[in-house]
């Protein structure tokens, strides 16, 4: 059974650099054909698919956060990692990492959320 | 960007009842949607995919229609733990996109 837990600050001030991680257990991220991914969740609202990246390193990205956010993975701590720049209040959300299927662009394993709150 | 939105956004309806959620694609999807279930403080929970396949271990009083720009989620015999929000995603193209959520909740 796979499973991933979120980690890291649960407040971050504006303009600095939200990071998050995300270590998975039951699976191995390095040994395909898994796409391992983040998606976010504003107060009370719908949910916002960030990006994610392959087994093999590529990685794919929301074109609005594009230009913010990076995803990168670490196979050695089975953990992959969200990085985003220049942070403001909008980004105030429950952040969730989640596995997506080989085939089809859906999320079947996700993590439990951790909730990152952009404030001074 | 493929707009994905739902009707109603929120809907109150009985135990036994038999309840039908929309979602309308902006564009074509074909069948390339799903459907999750996500309940208070909980990550969201994938039951249906293609329009219609239901995933395992999702009971079988749910069930998914639709292609192309209209699909539809039924619950044929509503229990107590459906009470749920119900998000329709497309994943025809990217961005992946969500619809805004339709919350189920008792009478």
């Amino acid at each position: 059974q796979v499973q991933l837990q979120e980690s890291g600050p649960g407040l971050v001030k504006p303009s600095q650099t939200l990071s998050l991680t995300c270590t998975v257990s039951g699976g191995s991220i390095s040994s395909g054909p898994y796409y391992w991914g983040w998606i976010r969740q504003h107060p009370g609202k719908g949910l916002e698919w960030i990006g994610y990246i392959y087994y093999s390193g590529s990685t794919y990205y929301n074109p609005s956060l594009q230009s913010r956010v990076t995803i990168s993975k670490d196979t050695s701590k089975n953990q992959f990692s969200l990085r985003l720049s220049s942070v403001t209040a909008a980004d105030t959300a429950v952040y969730y990492c989640a596995r997506r299927m080989p085939v089809a662009g859906l999320f079947d394993y996700w993590g439990q959320g951790t909730l990152v709150t952009v404030s001074s | 960007d493929i707009q994905m939105t739902q009707s109603p956004s929120t809907l109150s309806a009985s135990v036994g009842d038999r309840v039908t959620i929309t979602c309308r694609a902006s564009q074509s999807i074909s069948s390339w949607l799903a459907w999750y279930q996500q309940k208070p403080g909980k990550a969201p929970k994938l039951l249906i995919s293609k329009a219609s396949s239901l995933e395992s271990g999702v009971p079988s009083r749910f069930s998914g229609s639709g292609s192309g720009t209209e699909f539809t989620l039924t619950i044929g015999c509503l229990q107590p733990d459906d009470f749920a929000t119900y998000y329709c995603q497309q994943y025809k193209s990217y961005p992946y996109t969500f619809g805004q959520g339709t919350k189920l909740e008792i009478k």
